[in-house]
């Protein structure tokens, strides 16, 4: 099925650790977003990009990089886990119509 | 700073009962306002969506309203059933100023349980 594929789903880390979160799309999307959920708060948008190559800056993007090489690739990095960064995190995919966004299962990340 | 604002956090409804959800938004620049349901272990899935030209859209037992000059908006899921029990989310979008992408905007959540 197309879609919006995270990977891990799971992990756990301990503080001053490093990972990358991997969001890949197969609709040839444009546009794709990295948010995370923390309970009571909603979705927040972390970083996005409007096509390959392309980064930016969402509501809370500290602690957090991105990286767009491949257009079908959407990667999250975190340099320095810290306690804080312990939520689920979404990636998001559209083809820039309104309302047209994908959202994939999640990955769900415990800082410890 | 919270954007959307969403109430009530939890409710309960009987099974055909009618469930009501609450948003309320700050910024004029949103121009599109979609629900989003979800359910637990899965991410969210656009449920029904409305621009603030329209007052009211309907979609099966979905229906959203639209108050642009009280910059409020609500979901009703009329006649709502076990299987409806999920959190929903209201959402407002608006152009981000690169290119031709779009920012959603969450509200905090409401998660809905229905009572068979």
């Amino acid at each position: 099925n197309a879609g919006v594929t995270q990977t891990p789903k799971f992990r756990v880390l301990k503080t001053g650790q490093s990972m990358t979160l991997l969001c890949a799309q197969d609709m040839n999307h444009e546009y794709m977003y990295w948010y995370r959920q923390d309970p009571g708060m909603g979705l927040r948008l972390i970083h996005y990009s409007v096509g390959e190559g392309t980064t930016a800056k969402g509501e809370v993007p500290d602690g957090y990089n991105v990286s767009r090489l491949k257009k079908q690739n959407f990667l999250l990095g975190l340099e320095s886990a810290a306690p804080s960064q312990t939520s689920v995190y979404f990636c998001a995919s559209t083809n820039g119509r309104v309302g047209g966004y994908t959202f994939g299962s999640g990955t769900r990340l415990t800082v410890v | 700073q919270q954007q959307v604002k969403q109430s009530p956090q939890s409710l309960i409804v009987q099974k055909g009962g009618i469930s009501i959800i609450n948003c309320a938004y700050e910024n004029t620049a949103f121009d599109y306002f979609p629900w989003y349901q979800q359910f637990p272990g899965k991410g969210p899935a656009l449920l029904i969506a409305i621009r603030p030209d329209v007052s009211e859209k309907k979609e099966g037992r979905f229906t959203i309203s639209f108050n642009k000059s009280a910059k409020q908006f609500s979901l009703h899921i009329m006649d709502s059933q076990p299987g409806d029990s999920a959190t929903y989310f209201c959402a407002a979008s608006r152009l981000i100023s690169s290119g031709s992408a779009r920012q959603l905007t969450f509200g905090s959540g409401t998660q809905l349980t229905v009572l068979p």
